[in-house]
C-alpha cells in the first residue's frame, strides 16, 4: 500500500530551527513534495526533491533520501507566520500526489 | 495573471440533493486535480483531467464525476449528497509533466445537512 508518516505536532520558539519529517512506503515513487497550509487557506507549494541530497530555498530546505524511504523540511529562523500545517506529498509514477496527514508547527515567542 | 479560482466559496446543501463545484486553472496551466480535505486532515486525491478527459482517480465512488472544458476549467459533480461529502474541496492546477508543483485554489466548502 502507500502511506506517508509525519508528525502530527512539532512545537518550536521564534528564531529558532525546526525539522518535519517525513517517511514513505509505496512503490513506484517518483518525488517527494511538501506544502503549507495555513488554517482555513489553500495549501501553498514549497519544494520538490526528485533526487537525493538537499534542495535550498531561503529560509525553507528539503531533503530526501530514497534508500531509506525519508525525507524532512528544514525551517530556520523561524516567524510567527510560519505557523500552520505542513504536508509532504509523494509523487507517484501515475503522476498524483499521495497526501501525508500534516504536522501542524506551533511558534512559540 | 490570475491564479487558480474556484466558485463558490461556501456552499450549503441537504443529502441527496446535488451540487457542481468550479474550477478555472492558472494561466498557462493545462492539467486540473481535485481533491476533498476532511477537517484536520490532508486533502484527498479525486480524480484529475487532462485534454478534456479523466486521466487518474482516486478512491472515490461514482457519484462524483467531473469534466474538463477547452479553455482547460473544469467541474466537479456531486450526486446524492451524504453527510460525510462535507468537506473542503480544492482544486489544483498543473503543467503536464510538472505535477509534483500544483498551485491551489481557495477551496469551495461545503456543508451537507
Amino acid at each position: 500500500g502507500q502511506s506517508l508518516e509525519q508528525p502530527s505536532e512539532v512545537t518550536a520558539v521564534e528564531g529558532a530551527i525546526v525539522q518535519i519529517n517525513c517517511t514513505y512506503q509505496t512503490s513506484g515513487f517518483y518525488g517527494l513534495s511538501w506544502y503549507q497550509q495555513h488554517d482555513g487557506g489553500a495549501p501553498t507549494f514549497l519544494s520538490y526533491n526528485a533526487l537525493d541530497g538537499l534542495e535550498e530555498t531561503g529560509r525553507f530546505s528539503s531533503f530526501l533520501s530514497r534508500s531509506d524511504s525519508y525525507g524532512y523540511l528544514l525551517l530556520q529562523e523561524l516567524q510567527m507566520k510560519d505557523s500552520a500545517s505542513y504536508f509532504c506529498a509523494e509523487v507517484d509514477s501515475n503522476y498524483q500526489l499521495i497526501w501525508g496527514a500534516g504536522t501542524k508547527l506551533i511558534i512559540k515567542p | 495573471d490570475a491564479g487558480v479560482t474556484q466558485s463558490p466559496t461556501h456552499l450549503i446543501k441537504t443529502r441527496g440533493q446535488q451540487v457542481t463545484l468550479r474550477c478555472s486553472p492558472k494561466s498557462g496551466h493545462d492539467t486540473v486535480s481535485w481533491y476533498q480535505q476532511a477537517l484536520g486532515q490532508g486533502p484527498q486525491f479525486i480524480f484529475q483531467y487532462y485534454e478534456e478527459e479523466e486521466r487518474q482517480r482516486g478512491n472515490f465512488p461514482d457519484r462524483f464525476s467531473g469534466h474538463q472544458f477547452p479553455n482547460y476549467s473544469s467541474e466537479l459533480n456531486v450526486n446524492a449528497l451524504l453527510l460525510g461529502d462535507s468537506a473542503l474541496y480544492l482544486c489544483a492546477s498543473s503543467s503536464s509533466g510538472g505535477e509534483e508543483t500544483q498551485y491551489f485554489g481557495p477551496g469551495t466548502r461545503l456543508l451537507v445537512l
